[in-house]
């Protein structure tokens, strides 16, 4: 069956670093782009961007600054969120889906799980 | 970029009664338009998808319509395990946008 297991919840300081894995298992990951979005504590959904698992070109939202970095590894069907010189309002949980495609239109049909990164001193 | 405008952004309704959620989009974006699941502490899951497809294994209560800048997504008879949060969403350009959310409670 589909699924998306990202990474554990993470602890940083404010400065430091993280990267945040999305592994993907029971399809073909060179097949759907992978979408990335970011939900601060009580507070909606933001979507951050996406990456084509093809090429490795990543598109992020506007205003989402040179910090956020998204890469792959396909030869572990896995995709990366990273975030440098992490800031308190980086706070939030992030997730990964799956965009599946319906009449030229993208929708995310599977979600992993979600990894908190809390930044905080 | 494209702004998606949900109304109402909280509503109390009690079991059996029909729910709508209205979703705006800042321009046309014919039927690009999903809808979104949300429980607490749960990743989002997809109701409906191209504006009016029932995703599979989505019970039949849930209904979605609208195209062009206007768009509902419709509960015909809650039922308790429909408290959520629910979110559209436009697909229609590559700079992908959600509406800011609309809390479900049940009386």
């Amino acid at each position: 069956q589909v699924q998306l297991v990202q990474s554990g919840s993470e602890l940083k300081k404010p400065g430091a670093s993280v990267k945040v894995s999305c592994k993907a298992s029971g399809y073909s990951f060179n097949d759907y782009a992978v979408n990335w979005v970011r939900q601060a504590p009580g507070q909606g959904l933001e979507w951050m961007g996406w990456i084509n698992t093809n090429t490795g070109d990543p598109t992020y939202a506007q205003g989402l600054t040179g910090r956020f970095v998204f890469s792959l590894d396909t030869s572990v069907s896995t995709a990366y969120l990273e975030i440098s010189s992490l800031k308190a309002e980086d706070t939030a949980m992030y997730f990964c889906a799956r965009e599946n495609y319906y009449a030229g239109s993208g929708y995310d049909d599977y979600w992993g799980q979600g990894t908190l990164v809390t930044v905080s001193s | 970029d494209i702004q998606m405008t949900q109304s109402p952004s909280s509503l109390s309704a009690s079991v059996g009664d029909r729910v709508t959620i209205t979703c705006r989009a800042s321009q046309s974006i014919f039927t690009s338009l999903n809808w979104y699941q949300q429980k607490p502490g749960k990743a989002p899951q997809v109701l409906i998808y191209a504006a009016s497809t029932l995703q599979s294994g989505v019970p039949s209560r849930f209904s979605g319509s609208g195209s062009g800048t206007d768009f509902t997504l419709t509960i015909s008879s809650l039922q308790p395990e429909d408290s959520a949060t629910y979110y559209c969403q436009q697909t229609f350009r590559t700079l992908i946008s959600f509406g800011q959310g609309t809390r479900l409670e049940i009386k």
